[in-house]
């Protein structure tokens, strides 16, 4: 695609209920970020994955968030039993090898309620 | 997870104004260092990738320098505008492709 495509834009769910965010990079971008941000912050590093595999997970702040991408194109980002504390704004960005820069999806805000 | 950190937080300046902030990065493991411009309910956008010790970039009033021995990066704005208000944020790209983001520099410039 045109650019880095995230849905949903807006996400509100219920305490403990679980969800997915899915994340289409720029085509044939193997390197893949996942984001979250909170406000007044910076974009808080969650995982990274060259390719299939996660290269990357030391962000994931714990059991409840996993990330996949099967195919080295889509990501999803699960989060099982989310809590209040998990409301943000999540972004994902891709990124073609070398020091070039990241492409950013206009990111999911996920409110938990 | 690498520690990026930027200052300041954030900065008020006058329409006209020239200002600069600092990031500050691990001198280890480095590959590259980018700057990214942050619009209110938009993405970021890259202005700046950078990746040689020495470099100096620039585009119209906006420019960067990079000391990759020391570890810091500069962001200089001259003659600050309005539409200059955004937050800008450093990011760090290690080795093996990771990319690591300051907490950003919010700036306002009053007219």
């Amino acid at each position: 695609g045109a650019g880095v495509s995230q849905t949903p834009s807006n996400k509100v769910t219920e305490k403990g209920k679980y969800v997915e965010l899915r994340c289409d990079p720029i085509s044939g971008h193997t390197a893949l970020y996942w984001y979250r941000q909170s406000l007044g912050q910076g974009p808080e590093f969650l995982i990274y994955f060259q390719g299939t595999g996660a290269a990357d997970d030391s962000g994931l702040p714990n059991d409840r968030f996993f990330a996949v991408r099967p195919e080295g194109s889509v990501s999803t980002l699960k989060i099982q039993r989310t809590e209040r504390g998990d409301s943000a704004v999540y972004l994902c960005a891709s990124s073609g090898q070398g020091p070039t820069e990241a492409f950013f999806g206009q990111g999911t805000r996920l409110t938990v309620v | 997870i690498l520690n990026v950190e930027q200052s300041p937080q954030s900065l008020h300046v006058q329409e006209g104004d020239s200002t600069n902030f600092t990031c500050s990065f691990p001198s280890s493991n480095f590959y590259a260092l980018h700057w990214y411009r942050w619009e209110t309910a938009k993405s970021p956008e890259a202005l700046f990738v950078m990746t040689l010790n020495g470099d100096e970039k620039k585009k119209g009033r906006i420019s960067a320098t990079l000391n990759t021995k020391e570890g810091y990066s500069y962001l200089y704005i001259k003659g600050s505008q309005p539409e200059d208000s955004a937050t800008y944020l450093c990011a760090f790209k290690t080795g093996a492709n990771n990319l690591f983001f300051g907490t950003g520099t919010r700036l306002t410039v009053i007219p």
